[in-house]
């Protein structure tokens, strides 16, 4: 079984930060990774696909890149509504999510 | 608009059984594969189960095999997770999503949800 794993669990930031998580496989899952944003109480969006793609609709302020067993989610200029929880997902072979990572206020 | 409205959450004593709906709106159906992914309060998400978009093929997460089955009617536009010898750990928010064409890819829509509480 392939695992993730994330980093930071939780992130404190401000307003207009630049932030970014990281997301690494137990194994190559070349480019099989997706990135998810969860509000409480809401559904997952899909914000990330194919480790750099982004999703229609999705503000070009989020950035994925990586490969392998490496990647990460940037946001170049977080905003209000961007705090939230962040998963990562391969779907190399089965799916697994990562742990997650909180991004609060600071 | 593409939507996703899971429906039959409740409360069931462990052992139990319980039959979970997804109706899809908005997009060609059976054009895609469909999965089950579960939130247990508090924790992440745990993938749980997919269908092809013919159903076809299934596959399940290890915590659920030979317990839980899907399946689908194109002709409903639905999407369905029986859920048998339930367990206390298998309370959880229940989403159902989108697939892409193929069963190995990224999932773009999601529903609302649905609760399962396994509890006596």
């Amino acid at each position: 079984d392939i695992q993730m794993t994330q980093s930071p669990s939780t992130l404190s930031a401000s307003v207009g930060d630049r932030v970014t998580i990281t997301c690494r496989a137990s194994q190559s899952i070349s480019s099989w990774l997706a990135w998810y944003q969860q509000k409480p109480g809401k559904a997952p969006k899909l914000l990330i696909y194919k480790a750099s793609s982004l999703e229609s609709g999705v503000p070009s302020r989020f950035s994925g890149s990586g490969s392998g067993t490496e990647f990460t989610l940037t946001i170049s200029s977080l905003q209000p509504d961007d705090f939230a929880t962040y998963y990562c997902q391969q779907y190399n072979s089965y799916f697994t999510f990562g742990p997650g990572t909180k991004v609060d206020i600071k | 608009e593409v939507q996703l409205v899971e429906s039959g959450g409740v409360v069931v004593q462990p052992g139990g059984s319980l039959r979970l709906s997804c109706a899809a709106s908005g997009f060609t159906f059976d054009d895609y594969t469909m999965h089950w992914v579960r939130q247990a309060p508090g924790k992440g998400l745990e993938w749980v189960s997919l269908i092809s978009w013919d159903g076809g093929s299934t596959y399940y997460a290890d915590s659920v095999k030979g317990r839980f089955t899907i399946s689908r009617d194109n002709s409903k536009n639905s999407l369905y997770l029986q859920m048998n010898s339930l367990r206390t750990e298998d309370t959880a928010l229940y989403y159902c999503a989108k697939g892409g064409w193929l069963p190995w890819d990224y999932m773009d829509v999601w529903g609302k949800g649905t609760t399962v509480t396994v509890s006596s």
